[in-house]
């Protein structure tokens, strides 16, 4: 079963536009990771945060974790074209155990 | 680095057969995790190998099982296929890192 849920499960938003992603989970874990997914393709890591952190950047993502709700948020800045994938939420229950993966949300960059 | 590579890229079978995937994982990664993504089901964890041993399993029936060599590369085996085994099989490893995973670009089964 899903752990995280990501909201919304698709987006279209205009190039150089902000994309903002949110992943709900159930259980308190030890990490969370974001996962980009170009059409049937394999999985590309994006960004990994541990449950102790709130926030991290990395390029122009910027994930936020909150720990009391349960949730996380995936910042995409100045979106390009090439920002048109699909992107998923992981969680880790503890370090050792399966990832478990969200269902996705779709992006796709409008030019 | 090569990156996890696996093999073949597409396959298609018919019900009843059985089909073995490969996986090799990237130089030095012990840890090879295996899922199945499907459009209505998503990504499913099916299991994970490590040093040879499986480590953790997901909620799959026994038709379907793997294993890992000591070179690290690792197999999937689905036996008695049926139609809703149609999927993208994917291949992860994970290096010493903190839970990084690194996907391999996947099989596309196709089981008619």
């Amino acid at each position: 079963s899903q752990q995280g849920e990501e909201d919304p499960q698709a987006l279209s938003i205009q190039e150089g536009e902000n994309a903002t992603m949110n992943c709900s989970y159930k259980t308190s874990i030890n990490n969370l990771q974001w996962y980009r997914q170009n059409s049937g393709r394999g999985l590309v890591h994006l960004i990994l945060i541990r449950s102790n952190e709130r926030e991290k950047h990395s390029g122009r993502l910027r994930v936020t974790l909150d720990t009391s709700k349960k949730s996380s948020s995936l910042l995409i800045t100045a979106s390009r074209a090439a920002d048109t994938a699909s992107y998923f939420c992981a969680t880790v229950l503890n370090r050792d155990d399966k990832i478990i993966f969200g269902k996705g949300t779709r992006l796709h960059i409008l030019p | 680095k090569a990156g996890v590579t696996q093999t073949p890229r597409y396959l298609i079978k018919t019900r009843g057969q059985q089909v073995t995937l490969s996986c090799s994982p990237i130089s030095g990664h012990r840890s090879v995790s295996w899922y199945q993504q499907t459009p209505g089901q998503g990504l499913q964890f099916l299991f994970e190998y490590f040093s040879e041993t499986q480590r953790n399993k997901g909620n799959f029936p026994g038709r379907f099982s793997g294993r890992q060599f000591s070179n690290s590369r690792s197999e999937m085996n689905v036996s008695t296929l049926e139609l809703g085994d149609s999927a993208l099989y994917l291949c992860a490893s994970e290096g010493m890192g903190y839970n990084e995973q690194f996907f391999g670009p996947g099989t596309r089964l196709t089981v008619l």
